[in-house]
């Protein structure tokens, strides 16, 4: 079965750094690009960013470039968001996700068929 | 960038009922558009994929349609299991995949 299992809820403090976990099983890590997508409370689905666990190719959202670190260690099949000065502002649910993608000819077609559970981070003095 | 809007927000339907939700794209967006499903307290799941595509194992009760900037996504016959928001997924500019604002589906 594929999963993506993610680390746990986290508390912290304004201006501390902190590293959270995606880590896939069931299926070939190294061949399908994971994403991350946080979740304020009560608020929609933001984008943040995508890695490619083969070579480690990273795009990030304009919203999140600068604010957010995506890295992977595919010989774990880990990926990871990370901060290095949390802000109040960086409270919420993350998830993390697998990317399809599926091309013939001119056609193409990109989506996240496997999400992880979430990883709450609350960040409060 | 490409601006993706939802409508209705909200909505409320009695069991049984059809329920359709527009998601509408700035541009043209062609078919690379995603429905996900969001029960509260719960992780996204992927329910159609490019438009029209039905995910494997999501109930035939569910549907898509559309290409352009026009697309709709229909819940055939409401169940009480289906209480949850609904958001569409653009990536017509990779690698940006832009989620819509969400509608959030009742029961009445």
């Amino acid at each position: 079965e594929v999963q993506l299992v993610q680390s746990g809820a986290e508390v912290k403090k304004p201006g501390e750094s902190l590293k959270i976990s995606c880590k896939g099983f069931g299926y070939s890590f190294s061949s399908y690009w994971i994403g991350w997508v946080r979740q304020k409370p009560g608020k929609g689905l933001e984008w943040m960013g995508i890695i490619s666990p083969g070579d480690s190719d990273t795009r990030y959202s304009p919203s999140f470039q600068g604010q957010v670190t995506i890295s992977v260690d595919k010989s774990i099949n880990t990926a990871y968001l990370q901060w290095s000065s949390l802000k109040a502002s960086d409270s919420g649910m993350y998830y993390c996700a697998r990317k399809i993608y599926y091309g013939s000819g001119s056609y193409f077609g990109n989506w996240f068929d496997t999400w992880g559970l979430g990883t709450l981070v609350t960040v409060s003095s | 960038d490409i601006q993706v809007t939802q409508s209705p927000s909200s909505l409320s339907a009695s069991v049984g009922d059809r329920v359709t939700i527009t998601c509408q794209a700035s541009q043209d967006i062609s078919h690379y558009l995603n429905w996900y499903q969001q029960k509260p307290g719960k992780a996204p799941k992927l329910l159609i994929y490019d438009a029209s595509y039905l995910q494997i194992g999501v109930p035939s009760r569910f549907s898509g349609s559309g290409s352009g900037t026009r697309f709709t996504f229909t819940i055939s016959s409401l169940q009480p299991e289906d209480i949850a928001t609904y958001y569409c997924q653009q990536y017509d500019n990779l690698p940006s995949f832009t989620f819509g604002p969400g509608t959030k589906v009742e029961i009445k």
